[in-house]
């Protein structure tokens, strides 16, 4: 079994949409949980992150951490089409040798304008 | 702006041939790292790096290697190089330490034929 399970997709949706985007884990050991976007032919970027459980907003994203039920949950309102990427979530712990984090395998999002 | 520079984009190798890929970061991190991403897959961590001389296999290092001579510079090498190596390969470093926020390069698009 995968440390980290995300929603594979691919989401299609239409401009405006709210988006859920959704990841899953194991390890009780993971403190920190990050979204990171990636545009086509482009390395990841941060996102947003998360210490524990609870919410964070920024702009039209946030983040969504339930640390009970080893979930978390990317939100985006009012989608764009410039949000089109795909969308890995990633986590870590204290006990994470050398910072390595863990990944989902990503989620390929469109909006259509 | 700080930066990982990936040297190249796109490489094409024939099966059997010897590959190097170079990585430079210049923020003066500590932690570098090697991932290849392949659709379904999501990122896997190939070797990790904390210390200048210091390396450490992650979840799939067979086949590779990788060496780290000077702290800005970490190089993934392909002994030789197969078909199921055809992959995007991504860099990333962070200072140690830090549980998130990975700056990743924009990677390496190597086909094996």
């Amino acid at each position: 079994q995968k440390e980290v399970e995300q929603d594979p997709g691919p989401l299609s949706v239409p401009e405006g949409a709210i988006v859920s985007l959704n990841c899953t884990y194991s390890n009780s050991a993971f403190q920190y949980f990050m979204w990171y976007r990636q545009y086509s032919r482009k390395g990841p970027e941060l996102l947003m992150y998360t210490y524990s459980s609870g919410n964070k907003e920024d702009g039209r994203f946030t983040a969504q951490v339930d640390k009970s039920s080893k979930y978390i949950s990317l939100f985006i309102r009012d989608s764009q089409p410039s949000d089109s990427a795909t969308y890995l979530c990633a986590m870590s712990g204290k006990e994470t040798s050398g910072s390595r984090l863990t990944f989902g395998e990503g989620t390929q999002l469109t909006v259509n304008p | 702006d700080v930066k990982v520079t990936q040297s190249s984009r796109y490489l094409v190798k024939r099966t059997g041939e010897k590959v190097f890929l170079e990585c430079v970061q210049d923020m003066d991190h500590e932690n570098m790292f090697w991932y290849r991403q392949d659709p379904g897959l999501g990122l896997r961590l190939i070797y990790f790096s904390y210390d200048v001389k210091m390396k450490e296999k992650g979840d799939i290092p067979e086949g590779y290697s990788v060496s780290r001579e000077k702290k800005e510079r970490f190089s993934l090498i392909l002994e030789s190089a197969s078909t199921n190596q055809t992959s995007m390969y991504l860099c990333a470093s962070i200072a140690r330490g830090r549980l998130y926020g990975y700056t990743f390069g924009s990677g390496t698009r190597l086909t094996v034929v």
